[in-house]
């Protein structure tokens, strides 16, 4: 069982390139989220998707783009990079989002550098 | 303004001892608190978590104390072995807003190192 998959593991990037975060779960779990931690920072959320079909945004979703391809894939898109967006990207899903019983499942991030 | 705050970025604890990682938060409106472990290059995992209706929560060597008039959240690692040697993020959520997945705020974590 592989959990939550993300891809790549690592990424450079230069200032203005555009990439695709890919992210799948086999859990069948309902809500997806994206989060960024920077160093010395919490994990913070960018969008996140309650269910197939929606996403709504999250602390900081300026610069980002998502998409809820499937129950089990939410990609995330940087469509022009900038050196603000370097971080580590992790992806993180649950079977109920309103049940303190199903914490996050997270995958193992995409380290991300913009030059 | 910092809602979940870890004040100690690292902490270095002997094998065998107890480990106590403090947390403290800012919102009342938080009623479920959690603590997830990170280990480097890996995702964080769920360790344990305390709903504001108690006080203690345990599992096995994990034990969550919870003061909320103090607002203050603590785990305890008895004993530590060096295994646990990870950071660990404390997370809090208010209300209906999500066993609060949509609404968890994290604080920055803290660096346990059992030392041998």
């Amino acid at each position: 069982n592989a959990g939550v998959t993300q891809t790549p593991k690592f990424q450079v990037l230069k200032t203005g390139q555009s990439m695709t975060l890919q992210c799948a779960q086999d859990m069948n779990h309902n809500s997806m989220y994206w989060y960024r931690q920077d160093p010395g920072m919490g994990l913070r959320l960018i969008y996140y998707s309650a269910s197939e079909g929606t996403t709504d945004k999250g602390e900081v979703p300026n610069g980002y783009n998502v998409s809820r391809l499937n129950k089990r894939e939410f990609s995330l898109r940087l469509e022009s990079a900038a050196p603000s967006q370097t971080s580590v990207y992790f992806c993180a899903s649950t079977a109920n989002r309103f049940s303190y019983n199903s914490p996050l499942h997270f995958g193992n991030g995409t380290r991300l550098t913009v030059t | 303004d910092q809602q979940v705050k870890q004040n100690s970025p690292s902490l270095s604890v002997q094998e065998g001892r107890i480990s106590i990682l403090n947390c403290d938060y800012t919102n009342s409106m938080f009623d479920y608190f959690l603590w997830y472990k990170k280990y480097p290059a890996e995702g964080p995992t769920f360790l344990i978590s305390i709903s504001s209706i108690k006080d203690k929560n345990e599992d096995g060597r994990f034990t969550v104390f919870l003061n909320k008039s103090a607002k203050h959240l603590s785990l305890h690692i008895v004993p530590s072995q060096p295994g646990d040697s990870a950071v660990y993020f404390c997370a809090a959520s208010a209300g209906y807003s999500g066993g609060g997945a949509d609404g968890l705020t994290f604080g920055k974590g803290t660096h346990l190192i059992i030392q041998p």
